[in-house]
């Protein structure tokens, strides 16, 4: 199957920065990327779906401003979480749709202090 | 608006014996459905797919899953349990085309020895 892959798989920062997640894949090309966030012991829920060459189109509840989304090229899309707080604590996770199917990437563990 | 419904947050089973998750669809169109399987601290791996070919779906690592229209249901099965197979697994609908995938709330399948 295709393969994405995150940057970083890990990252601990302190309140009040802002935190960059790259999203790429790997062997294929994406025009569309779906952001999910994911809390301990639940499901995945969608944040944003990146399109490239355009905006990023945000899921009700999601601050726009707050979750930055950059898709700059047909393999590559970035999350930014601007000004992160502890509550931003989360598991996030990219995938990216190719031959009928959506991928996943592994997942960037996101702790704020 | 498509949504999924899986039944029981977590099944036991022995090892060897019959796995059943169960999962139900809503859909206004006609859907594609998923099953993923997601290890602790990793992004999610496909294990099957229906995209409106044959109704009964066979995936990987001896999982199959039969789509029944009448019945909104498109429950994952694997004969014989194995010890590895213990995860968090995941239904999830689409529409047609590079469109969102809406997850269900997930299985935790634990094996007893």
């Amino acid at each position: 199957g295709a393969v994405v892959s995150q940057h970083p798989s890990r990252v601990i920062c302190k309140s009040g920065t802002s935190v960059k997640i790259e999203c790429r894949s790997l062997d294929f090309q994406a025009t569309t990327m779906f952001w999910y966030r994911q809390f301990p012991k639940q499901s995945l829920m969608l944040m944003a779906t990146s399109n490239e060459g355009s905006k990023a189109t945000y899921e009700q509840g999601v601050e726009k401003d707050k979750f930055l989304i950059n898709h700059a090229s047909l393999t590559l899309s970035t999350l930014t979480v601007t000004s992160a707080h502890p509550e931003d604590s989360s598991f996030y996770i990219c995938s990216a749709p190719e031959g009928g199917a959506w991928f996943f990437g592994p997942g960037t563990r996101l702790t704020v202090l | 608006a498509q949504s999924v419904t899986q039944l029981g947050s977590h099944v036991s089973v022995s090892e060897g014996a019959l796995v059943l998750l169960r999962c139900n669809y809503s859909s206004s169109v006609p859907p594609y459905l998923f099953w993923y399987v997601q290890y602790p601290n990793q992004g999610l791996q496909l294990l099957l797919k229906y995209t409106s070919a044959a109704t009964l779906v066979k995936g990987i690592n001896d999982f199959e899953a039969e789509f029944k229209k009448s019945e909104t249901s498109f429950h994952l099965t694997k004969p014989s349990a194995h010890m590895s197979d213990a995860a968090e697994y995941f239904c999830a609908v689409s529409g047609q085309g590079a469109q969102k995938l809406v997850f269900g709330q997930g299985t935790r399948l634990t094996i007893n020895p």
